[in-house]
C-alpha cells in the first residue's frame, strides 16, 4: 500500500490564482481530511469527509473547497490564492469516523506571493 | 474546543526514558486522548491513544491520570530517531462529527 499520497510536494502561486491540491489513499478509508500547518503552530482542520459524496467544514474552511466523488480521492481547491494561505497542507485518512488511528500524507508546501 | 497544554520543548539523552506531559483539564467523559509525533519535514505519525486505562504498544506507553485531566507519554529508551514534535490531542465530538484538534506540541530533542 502506498498509504496517503499528496501532489504536488511544492507549489508557488501568485495572489488570485487557483489550484487544486491532490490527495489519494489506497486503504479504502471512509474518512478523509485536510489540515494546514503554519510555522510554530499545530495543525488546523480545513475540511473533512466521512464518505464519498459527504463533506463538511472544519476549523478554517474559508477560501477552500472540497469534493469527494470517490472513496480514494479528496482534492482541496484554492479558489483565489492569498498570501495568508501560505502554509504546509496535510491530507489524512482513517478507516471510519470512529477509527482511532489516522494516517497522514507527506504534505504539500504552498507559497503564495 | 477541547484543548491540551504541553511544554514547548523537552530534552533527553539517548537511551534514557522520556516522560512527555499533557494537561487536558476540560476533557469530557467520551474524549479519547491521542498522541501523534511529527518528524522534520514529514506528516504526523500516530503513536498511541487511550481513554481511561494506561496503554502500551511497541512505540510507547500512555499513562492517564485517574481524573483524566492529564496524561503522560512515556518513551522507554529514547533514540535519536525519536527527535520530533509530539502532539497530545483530544478526540471529541462536536455537531455530530468527531474531530481531532492539534495544539502546538512539544519539541523533543534527543542528545547522543
Amino acid at each position: 500500500n502506498a498509504g496517503v499520497t499528496q501532489t504536488p510536494k511544492f507549489q508557488v502561486l501568485k495572489t488570485g490564482q487557483s489550484m487544486t491540491l491532490q490527495c489519494a489513499q489506497d486503504m479504502n478509508h471512509e474518512y478523509m481530511s485536510w489540515y494546514r500547518q503554519d510555522p510554530g503552530m499545530g495543525l488546523r482542520l480545513i475540511h473533512y469527509s466521512v464518505g464519498a459524496g459527504i463533506t463538511d467544514q472544519g476549523e478554517v474552511p474559508n477560501g477552500y473547497n472540497v469534493s469527494r466523488s470517490t472513496t480514494e480521492d479528496f482534492p482541496l481547491r484554492l479558489l483565489s490564492a492569498a498570501p495568508s494561505q501560505t502554509s504546509v497542507y496535510f491530507c489524512a485518512s482513517r478507516r471510519g469516523q470512529g477509527a482511532l488511528e489516522q494516517y497522514f500524507g507527506p504534505g504539500t508546501r504552498l507559497t503564495v506571493t | 474546543d477541547a484543548k491540551t497544554t504541553q511544554p514547548n520543548s523537552m530534552e533527553s539523552n539517548e537511551e534514557e526514558p522520556v516522560h512527555l506531559p499533557c494537561n487536558h483539564s476540560t476533557i469530557s467523559g467520551t474524549d479519547y486522548i491521542h498522541w501523534y509525533r511529527q518528524l522534520p519535514s514529514q506528516g504526523p505519525e500516530y503513536v498511541i491513544h487511550g481513554l481511561t486505562s494506561n496503554v502500551n504498544n511497541r512505540m510507547a506507553s500512555l499513562a492517564i491520570a485517574e481524573d483524566r485531566k492529564s496524561s503522560t507519554l512515556i518513551l522507554h529508551r529514547a533514540t535519536l530517531r525519536d527527535a520530533a514534535v509530539y502532539y497530545c490531542i483530544l478526540r471529541y465530538t462536536q455537531g455530530g462529527s468527531e474531530k481531532l484538534v492539534f495544539g502546538k506540541g512539544t519539541k523533543l530533542t534527543v542528545n547522543p
